[in-house]
């Protein structure tokens, strides 16, 4: 039972360039969430998807795309990145009662 | 855009003492009141959580206070230890959509 996984741990982007992170979670969860934590400001939910087939934005969407690709994937993408996207990505799941299951992050710096 | 208050920043606190972390919010509809608790490194992970039809839950050392009138909820970590030593955020909310305070980083000193 490995919970949420994300994939890369770790990446180094050029502007201008896209990437897609991954997430799965084997809870089988509906809910699934991705945030970007920058310093001294929390979590930042970017988009949800409440279950399969449906997605919808966050706080800071600008910027990004999502896909939930069947109910156990939710992928992020950046189509041009810029260096304002420099942060470290959460991505969560959640089942009926709320509580949400992170994964381990992935830290995306974009030169 | 809600808003949603937390204090303090920092915290250093000895081990035995008493950890307080509270956390303000806006919108009334908010159900869900949780704190996560995160190490360095790691993705935060839910710690304690209350629903506003209680003022307060304790599980072991920690407790939430929640006062609905004030619109603030509260962190106790009671005989604080180093291994506390982590960033906590509260993250009110409802229908899947959470808002996450700035954090607080307690240091629980030996």
């Amino acid at each position: 039972n490995a919970g949420v996984t994300q994939t890369p741990k770790f990446q180094v982007l050029k502007t201008g360039q896209s990437m897609t992170l991954q997430c799965a979670q084997d809870m089988n969860h509906n809910s699934m969430y991705w945030y970007r934590q920058d310093p001294g400001m929390g979590l930042r939910l970017i988009y949800y998807s409440a279950s399969e087939g449906t997605t919808d934005k966050g706080e800071v969407p600008n910027g990004y795309n999502v896909s939930r690709l069947n109910k156990r994937e939710f992928s992020l993408r950046l189509e041009s990145a810029a260096p304002s996207q420099t942060s470290v990505y959460f991505c969560a799941s959640g089942g009926v009662k709320e509580t949400q299951y992170f994964g381990p992050g992935t830290r995306l710096l974009v030169l | 855009q809600q808003q949603v208050k937390q204090s303090p920043q920092s915290l250093i606190v000895q081990k035995g003492g008493i950890s307080i972390i509270n956390c303000a919010y806006e919108n009334t509809a908010f159900d869900y009141f949780p704190w996560y608790q995160q190490f360095p490194g790691k993705g935060p992970a839910l710690l304690i959580a209350i629903r506003p039809d209680v003022s307060e839950k304790k599980e072991g050392r920690f407790t939430i206070s929640f006062n609905k009138s004030a619109k603030q909820f509260s962190l106790h970590i009671m005989d604080s230890q180093p291994g506390d030593s982590a960033t906590y955020f509260c993250a009110p909310g409802n229908f899947n959509k959470f808002y996450f305070g700035s954090g607080t980083k307690l240091n629980v000193k030996p």
